[in-house]
């Protein structure tokens, strides 16, 4: 059964840069993207980005300019960096796995399939 | 505001049916596949429906999901307390090239 599980600070200055890892277990990180979603208290779901196991990453457009993702295929994780946090970055951060369906006509979609239990992070001076 | 749009909330009795509705553009659900995800108080989300309307093996047959343009639906049947959770839709958008949320709905067993 595949497993991802969040670490990192859970308190971060303004100004200063978020950073989580997500680490994988049950499973290898190769072969899926993985991306990184936030849920701010008591609000939505909103994807951050996602990179996929041989480094190329696509970021959420609202947030580009302050995000990387990277991955470590040799320790089964990826990371988040987000820089120049404010009071609205705070939010749970949840690493989620995507894989895809194939139909019988070719057509294919992805879904995130395995979720993180998330981690709660606060930007607070 | 989100790109996906769902009732903030929605209300039924145990043992009844009830719909929760996403609706979205030409970019994202009228061009790919809809996503359903339970998310339970307190935790993380869980994949509910891929594909439109496949269910994940161990969800329970009385959840459903439907599509037809650039909408969405999912469908509860034989309510229970249990199904008590909030409720994200979520397609890739093609014009934004990333994944885009409904602002979620969440069910009251009454």
């Amino acid at each position: 059964q595949v497993q991802l599980q969040e670490s990192g600070p859970g308190l971060v200055k303004p100004s200063e840069t978020l950073s989580l890892t997500c680490t994988v277990s049950g499973g290898s990180i190769s072969s899926y993207y993985w991306s990184w979603i936030r849920q701010p208290p008591g609000k939505g779901l909103e994807w951050i980005g996602y990179i996929y196991y041989s480094g190329s990453t696509n970021y959420n457009p609202s947030l580009k300019s302050r995000v990387t993702i990277s991955v470590d295929t040799s320790k089964n994780q990826f990371s988040l960096k987000l820089s120049s946090v404010t009071a609205a970055d705070t939010a749970v951060y949840y690493c989620a796995r995507s894989t895809y369906y194939y139909d019988s006509s070719g057509y294919y979609g992805y879904y995130f399939d395995y979720w993180g239990q998330g981690t709660l992070v606060t930007v607070s001076s | 505001q989100s790109v996906l749009t769902q009732p903030p909330s929605v209300s039924e009795a145990p043992r009844q049916r009830v719909t929760i509705s996403c609706s979205g553009s030409n970019s994202n659900i009228g061009n790919n596949a809809v996503n359903w995800y339970q998310q339970l108080p307190g935790k993380a989300p869980k994949l509910l429906i891929y594909y439109d309307d496949l269910l994940p093996s161990g969800v329970s047959d009385r959840f459903s999901g439907s599509k037809s343009g650039t909408s969405a639906s999912l469908a509860i049947s034989g309510l229970q307390s249990e199904d008590e959770a909030d409720y994200y839709c979520a397609a890739w958008d093609d014009s934004l090239n990333g994944w885009v949320f409904g602002g979620g709905t969440k069910l009251t067993v009454l």
